[in-house]
């Protein structure tokens, strides 16, 4: 089964300011995804990293604020940017492998001041 | 589009209850169904799993039934223990689709 590191696993960040995290997947994916898990919520998803191309966005999501990329079949990245306090969250990145298994990482715990 | 319902929390029970936590799902298509689990403070864990109707996906004490008349997957446990306090999300994806999760349920099992 695939294992997904996931980095920060937690930070504490100004307003204004971005974090870029990484997903690094230990064997070779067809799809990854990146979601949100806000204080007491759901998780709910922000958008399909594609690989070489641009990021597939659900409703309420957008480039600008949120820019991930996916240079190969193992990485990706997930940008937040221009955080405030509504940004405080989890950020969960999730793989699907040539099986249709599905993993997630472990989650980056996010703090905006 | 697609969507899951769950019932609602939190849900308190006694040591050895009998657990059961509704889900339902709308989907197009066959798509597969799952539960997860977020124990305190960790990341979130595959429960089980059913990828067709009438398969019975079952861990640690857990069990599911796919139900394609119902379009239902309700998670049942006959004797819950104080450890299986968590948050209990019910999940669906269809093929080459991401994961569209439920609210979740927060179970709490007091000794």
């Amino acid at each position: 089964s695939a294992v997904i590191s996931q980095k920060p696993s937690r930070d504490i960040c100004q307003r204004g300011t971005s974090l870029t995290i990484q997903c690094q997947v230990d064997s070779q994916v067809t799809m990854m995804f990146w979601y949100r898990q806000q204080p007491g919520q759901s998780l709910t998803l922000i958008a399909t990293a594609n690989q070489g191309s641009e990021a597939t966005y659900e409703s309420g999501f957008v480039i600008d604020k949120f820019p991930i990329s996916r240079p190969n079949l193992t990485f990706s990245t997930l940008t937040v940017s221009n955080m405030s306090p509504e940004d405080s969250s989890i950020y969960l990145c999730s793989a699907r492998d040539f099986d249709e298994k599905l993993f997630f990482g472990s989650g980056t715990q996010l703090s905006v001041l | 589009g697609d969507s899951v319902t769950q019932m609602e929390g939190p849900v308190t029970l006694s040591e050895e209850a009998f657990l059961t936590i509704n889900c339902t799902y709308t989907a197009t298509g066959y798509p597969s169904l799952f539960w997860y689990v977020q124990y305190p403070g960790e990341g979130l864990q595959l429960l089980l799993k059913a990828t067709k109707a009438d398969d019975k996906g079952s861990n640690k004490g857990f069990e599911a039934t796919y139900r394609k008349e119902t379009t239902s997957f309700h998670l049942e446990k006959g004797s819950v223990q104080v450890s299986d306090s968590a948050v209990y999300f019910c999940a669906l994806s269809g093929r080459n689709t991401p994961l569209v999760f439920g609210k979740g349920t927060r179970l709490s099992v007091i000794a």
